[in-house]
């Protein structure tokens, strides 16, 4: 079965340190992966999306990146953190599409992160 | 703008009730309609709705898309304690390759014993 990681669990970090949190899926190939954010109080917003490795698509400027070094990892990366990047960071991944009625995206449990 | 709205934001009720929650949308390119339940973590996948009319059912949850209308409504019947959550509606949009969501605010439902 599938299985989706995501660390650390929580995190607090000052302004205008680094960022670097990992999700890695187990149990698929090719899978396509996704990074949002809730803030509190809020539905998801999408951030960024990959359908492979090296391939990034951006939903919304910001100042987080995203990187996928490999087929079932997915990194949310930024330089300089600001106090507006503080909420719930949710990975997710979903098959490939051309599997009839496999459309949902299964999400992992979360980093809270804590900008201060 | 593509859109997904929730309704009611909020919802208290006793054990025992019937509850409706409602997701209305506009977007290009609709796919399909996901319904999540969302306790402390990581939401939960509940249902995925494709075509008008067709009701999806587990246990006491059920759900129903009208395409004319652009939206769906989540029946939790003879709710419990375990039902409290935050029930988030997306709508999957775009190209087949990509399968974006766009999420609606979620409503916050509480059951009271």
């Amino acid at each position: 079965s599938q299985t989706i990681h995501q660390w650390p669990a929580t995190l607090v970090q000052p302004v205008g340190s680094p960022l670097s949190l990992e999700c890695t899926v187990e149990g698929t190939s090719n899978p396509n992966l996704y990074w949002y954010r809730q803030a509190a109080g809020r539905g998801l917003q999408l951030l960024f999306y990959s359908v492979g490795i090296g391939q990034i698509s951006s939903e919304v400027p910001q100042n987080l990146s995203a990187s996928r070094p490999q087929d079932r990892q997915f990194i949310l990366s930024s330089k300089k953190l600001l106090l507006s990047d503080s909420g719930f960071y949710l990975c997710a991944w979903k098959t490939r599409p051309g599997l009839a009625g496999v459309n949902e995206q299964f999400f992992g449990p979360g980093t809270r992160l804590t900008v201060l | 703008e593509d859109k997904v709205v929730q309704s009611p934001l909020s919802l208290v009720v006793h054990e025992g009730d019937t509850v409706t929650l409602n997701c209305s949308y506009e977007v290009t390119n609709f796919r399909s309609l996901l319904w999540y339940k969302q306790e402390k973590k990581a939401p939960t996948f509940l249902f995925m709705l494709t075509s008008s009319g067709i009701e999806k059912k587990s246990g006491r949850l059920s759900s129903i898309l009208d395409k004319k209308e652009l939206f769906s409504i989540l029946n939790i019947t003879a709710t419990q304690t375990g039902d409290s959550a935050v029930y988030l509606c997306a709508v999957v949009h775009g190209s087949s390759n990509t399968g974006k969501l766009i999420f609606g605010q979620g409503t916050t439902l509480q059951v009271k014993p």
